[in-house]
């Protein structure tokens, strides 16, 4: 099945700073996803990454604070915008794999702090 | 919508009793179910999938759950818990071949091995 390198794994940041982080597939995937997964949480669903066409984004997330590419079948990354506090998360990017080995893979996440 | 509900924020077991964990779901479309475990520090792993072929399906790690319509489960089961077992467990359901394909995930449950 397919793999996903996440990258960085985790980071320290100052508030009102952004960072980028990025998913990258070992083969190309029809759909990919972004998630939070919030201290001591399950995770919530940010947006569904679409190829050459903007994000669509789940309720109570918005593209300023969170934009996302996908140039390609096997790429994409996410931003986190203007950082507070309140985003100290896990994020975890994952992609769908069709055919016999139907299901969803998963990054191995970002722990990402805001100091 | 589809919804995942996760009895038991906490279980608690002695090594070599039986595991189980508690999942139902609810879905507007015959639903794909997942469970996933997260090791701490860690990403999410695939324990198993249901994907509308046989509805006792196993999973790695001597996991198996067992899809009963009727009821609207997919309980996760293992008849003899071991201690690398104590970990997060996440139920997870997706409407596939529905518009979305997005996965919605369950609260999750700790469980905990007591030796």
């Amino acid at each position: 099945s397919a793999v996903i390198s996440q990258k960085p794994s985790r980071d320290i940041c100052q508030r009102g700073t952004s960072l980028t982080i990025q998913c990258q597939v070992d083969s190309q995937v029809t759909m990919m996803f972004w998630y939070r997964q919030q201290p001591g949480q399950s995770l919530t669903l940010i947006a569904t990454a679409n190829q050459g066409s903007e994000a669509t984004y789940e309720s109570g997330f918005v593209i300023d604070k969170f934009p996302i590419s996908r140039p390609n079948l096997t790429f994409s990354t996410l931003t986190v915008s203007n950082m507070s506090p309140e985003d100290s998360s896990i994020y975890l990017c994952s992609a769908l794999i069709g055919g016999t080995n139907y299901g969803y893979t998963f990054g191995s996440g970002t722990r990402l702090t805001v100091v | 919508a589809q919804s995942v509900t996760q009895l038991g924020s906490h279980v608690s077991v002695s090594e070599g009793a039986l595991v189980l964990l508690r999942c139902n779901y609810s879905s507007s479309v015959p639903p794909y179910l997942f469970w996933y475990v997260q090791y701490p520090n860690q990403g999410l792993q695939l324990l198993l999938k249901y994907t509308s072929a046989a509805t006792l399906v196993k999973g790695i790690n001597g996991f198996e759950a067992e899809f009963k319509k009727s009821e609207t489960s997919f309980h996760l089961t293992k008849p003899s818990a071991h201690m690398s077992d104590a970990a997060e467990y996440f139920c997870a359901v997706s409407d596939d071949p529905g518009s979305a394909r997005q996965l919605t995930f369950g609260s999750g449950t700790q469980l905990t091995v007591l030796p």
